[in-house]
């Protein structure tokens, strides 16, 4: 079963905008990532967030995390083509497993 | 350094038919995970290692599934038999774990399996 749900389940927007999608879990975490998966490629990580973190930065990624609200964000700010892709959050728990919501489709048109 | 490789990339077979997938993680990472993901949705974990310990799994289906890490370091999941249903990516993962923490999961280029 899915335990985290990310929304939008699709995104399409043009180069330069930003993307925000959201993840919604249901129980406790140890920490929560986010992956990419191209089209026909393997997961990569992009960020890992920790249950006592608020925010995160890698490059043009923001990612927040609000425990209270169960929920993350990722932010895609000043996006581009080669960013389409899909987006899954993962959340891990108390006992190490990672599991995946159904992602958030992206697509970036020039 | 290199990532995590598998094998076969694809594999076509006939239902009823045994498959089996190799997995051979990142070096010095302690921790591998087969997943299993369908067609527009997230990997599902079926069976998690640490070390030669499988910890978790919970989620494999233990009337057909198999897996077996010996030695700790590389693994096989098998099917036997397959069923129409089993077709997907199955995808390996491994990571390394510090104590009371853990961390990303790296993963390899996935076997994608048809069961015709």
């Amino acid at each position: 079963s899915q335990q985290g749900e990310e929304d939008p389940q699709a995104l399409s927007i043009q180069e330069g905008e930003n993307a925000t999608m959201n993840c919604s879990y249901k129980t406790s975490i140890n920490n929560l990532q986010w992956y990419r998966q191209n089209s026909g490629r393997g997961l990569v990580h992009l960020i890992l967030i920790r249950s006592n973190e608020r925010e995160k930065h890698s490059g043009r990624l923001r990612v927040t995390l609000d425990t209270s609200k169960k929920s993350s964000s990722l932010l895609i700010t000043a996006s581009r083509a080669a960013d389409t892709a899909s987006y899954f959050c993962a959340r891990t728990d108390s006992w190490g497993k990672l599991q995946f919501g159904a992602g958030t489709q992206v697509v970036v048109t020039p | 350094e290199a990532g995590v490789v598998q094998s076969p990339r694809y594999k076509i077979i006939e239902k009823k038919q045994p498959v089996a997938f190799w997995c051979n993680p990142i070096s010095g990472h302690n921790t591998l995970y087969w997943y299993r993901q369908n067609l527009g949705q997230g990997p599902e974990l079926l069976i998690r290692y640490e070390n030669e310990e499988a910890v978790d799994d919970s989620q494999l289906p233990k009337d057909r599934f198999s897996a077996e890490r010996l030695k700790g370091v590389d693994s096989t999941l098998k099917i036997q038999p397959a069923e129409l249903g089993d077709s997907a990516v199955y995808l390996c993962a491994s990571s390394s774990r510090l104590a009371g923490s853990y961390n990303e999961q790296f993963f390899g280029p996935g076997t994608r399996l048809t069961v015709l």
